[in-house]
Order: C-alpha cells, then structure tokens, then sequence
C-alpha cells in the first residue's frame, strides 16, 4: 500500500486561505470516509484536526475544515495564522493488506 | 485527561528485539482499540498496528507482518509493541495512539525512541 499523495509544501499569508490535498484511490481516500488529517508541530506529537473526512473535534478552532470529491480529500485552513505553521499528515482506512495509510506530509508556511 | 506515556525504547543491533510499552490513563482503556504509528527521523507517518479494545483482533503493516506483535493488558491499562528481527529501517520515534471516532488517532503520546544500528 502506498502513501497517499499530498504536496510537499503550501504557504501563504496571515489571513489567506489555503488548502492541502490528499490524493488517494478507490480503495482507501474514495471508498471510504474514515479520512482524517493531523497537524504536527516540530518536536511533537502530532494533533489531530479533522475526522470522518469533514468533522472537528472539540477544541479544534473552525478554521479547519475538511472535505473530499471523488479519490482526493481537502483540509482547508481559513484565515491563517502564525500558529498553523506545520506539518500536516492525512490518513484514510484503505481496503489494502495494510489497513490504514498516511499522506506524504505537507509543510505549511505562513509567510 | 488522556495520557498515554510510551517507555522501552533504545539502540538495538540489526537482528535483535526490543518490547514497546504504553501506559494509558485518563479513559476507560478496554473501550478502545489503540494503534501503533511510527516516525523515521525526518520522515513522514507510518501506521505499525492496531489491536482491539478486547485484544481479540489484531492488524499489521506489510513492512512489520511476521516481525512484529502488538498485545494489550488492559488490568493494567497498557499496551505493547513486541519487535523482533528488527532492521535499520526500523529505526524511528514510535507512538501509540487512541483509537477514535472513524478510524483516527485521537490521542498521541510522546513517543519513544527506537534505533537499529551496529
């Protein structure tokens, strides 16, 4: 099983928009909606920000916001800010001999 | 509040074992299956395993199938990694993680260090 595709890097300013994809196939990304996405800050344990491809946990500001069409999952982050600068990982339950599989990883940059 | 502490890493030779273990605290630990997921330095996420919250259900990696046994005691709200015939690619900061709504990882530890080296 591979690795769900994301790009390596996404930047944009304090208050744009921007959003990572997360390109899989039929078997995991577009069978299912077990699509989750995780912010990591340098050092620590990774956070997760979305669930079920569109849901926030609590505590999770509404800025984040997920979504998914066809084999390519989103996470949207509105209004940036300093703080969100970091990796962010998306995962999916896949129909594989390895159940579950991450993205690649995305670097934000807020410029 | 949720805890999980990971303890039992180290620097093993090619070849050799090594047992994970992760104290959970802070929820009721036999409700909720809980994962391994590991992190090669300066490297992306890898899921390792999964085990049920009863125990009864186990799930691999390819890359870890053969070598690797995730178990649990949940009288003793832990879990455990048993690696064996570990390889340099190994090497990585493993997490446990809480298993939670839709298959994600809700809850993260700090992870514990393992390196495979001569």
């Amino acid at each position: 099983q591979s690795a769900l595709t994301q790009p390596a890097s996404v930047s944009g300013s304090p208050g744009q928009s921007i959003t990572i994809s997360c390109t899989g196939t039929s078997s995991d990304v577009g069978g299912y909606n077990y699509v989750s996405w995780y912010q990591q800050h340098p050092g620590k344990a990774p956070k997760l920000m979305i669930y079920e491809v569109s849901n926030r946990p609590s505590g999770v500001p509404d800025r984040f916001s997920g979504s998914k069409s066809g084999n390519t999952a989103s996470l949207t982050i509105s209004g940036l800010q300093a703080e969100d600068e970091a990796d962010y990982y998306c995962s999916s339950y896949t129909s594989s001999s390895t159940p579950w599989v991450f993205g690649t990883g995305t670097k934000v940059t807020v410029l | 509040e949720v805890q999980l502490v990971e303890s039992g890493g180290g620097v093993v030779q090619p070849g050799g074992s090594l047992r994970l273990s992760c104290a959970a605290s802070g929820f009721t630990f036999d409700d909720y299956a809980m994962h391994w997921v590991r992190q090669a330095p300066g490297k992306g996420l890898e899921w390792v395993s999964l085990i049920s919250g009863d125990g009864g259900s186990t799930y691999y990696a390819d890359s870890v199938k053969g070598r690797f046994t995730i178990s649990r005691d949940n009288s003793k709200n832990s879990l455990y990694l048993q690696m064996n015939s570990l390889r340099t690619e190994d090497t990585a900061l493993y997490y446990c993680a809480k298993d939670e709504k839709g298959y994600s990882y809700g809850s993260w530890g700090q992870g514990t260090l393992v390196t495979v080296s001569s």
